[in-house]
């Protein structure tokens, strides 16, 4: 079975600081991951996604994310947090095993941001 | 072009009441998913549909629950007997194909209170 982790429920940065979210997954095969984004009473929007080739990967709205295999990780970051970033971030694993794509995600991380 | 489109975005049944909704995916996208989105939490996955088969259907929580997507297009998600337990946003996502990498796009949602 696949599981994801989210350290941390809410985090809180001061506009222009450093974003950092943390995701841990679990997975028996290699993993699929993917981070989404959902603002207030809207739907799940794809930030980026790793599916094995370069293991850091560069999503929209300046976002990136480092697959780490030997840790397990996967956590999203932003060099300078905007106001415009304040949402709810969802990490979710998909398995590879073809017919079986379910997304699992995590408990999701508020992120706030500070004037 | 269009994305993911859900009706009614808000639905309120008494206890007891049925209700269905409805999810039209983006043109040409072969899958098409429902979850189910508790206050707080994370998206937690109820179905899948290949066009029109049905080849996951192990997170629907009762028999209360049924969907179906007869064209292989729109979907419906049937709840009969609405319960408390059952209040959530229920939310569908389409993808273009069938495969662990695909990209997920997500609809905006439908907010369920059961009085």
């Amino acid at each position: 079975a696949q599981s994801v982790t989210q350290l941390g429920s809410h985090v809180s940065v001061s506009e222009g600081a450093l974003v950092l979210l943390r995701c841990n997954y679990s997975s028996s095969v290699p993993p699929y991951l993917f981070w989404y984004v959902q603002y207030p009473n809207q739907g799940l929007q794809l930030l980026l996604k790793y599916t094995s080739a370069a293991t850091l990967v560069k999503g929209i709205n300046g976002f990136e994310a480092e697959f780490k295999k030997s840790e397990t990780s996967f956590h999203l970051t932003k060099p300078s947090a905007h106001m415009s970033d304040a949402a709810e971030y969802f990490c979710a694993v998909s398995t590879t095993i073809q017919g079986a794509q379910k997304l699992v995600f995590g408990q999701g991380t508020r992120l706030t941001i500070n004037p | 072009g269009a994305g993911v489109s859900q009706s009614p975005r808000y639905k309120v049944a008494k206890r007891g009441q049925d209700v269905a909704l409805r999810c039209d995916p983006i043109s040409g996208h072969v899958s098409l998913f429902w979850y189910q989105q508790a206050l707080g939490q994370g998206p937690e996955f109820l179905t899948y549909f290949q066009n029109e088969a049905q080849l996951d259907k192990s997170g629907l929580p009762s028999d209360r629950f049924f969907a179906e997507r007869p064209e292989g297009s729109v979907s419906t998600l049937k709840i009969q007997r609405t319960q408390q337990e059952d209040s959530a946003v229920y939310l569908c996502a389409s993808s273009l194909e069938l495969g662990g990498g695909q990209p997920q796009h997500f609809g905006d949602g439908t907010r369920l209170s059961i009085l």
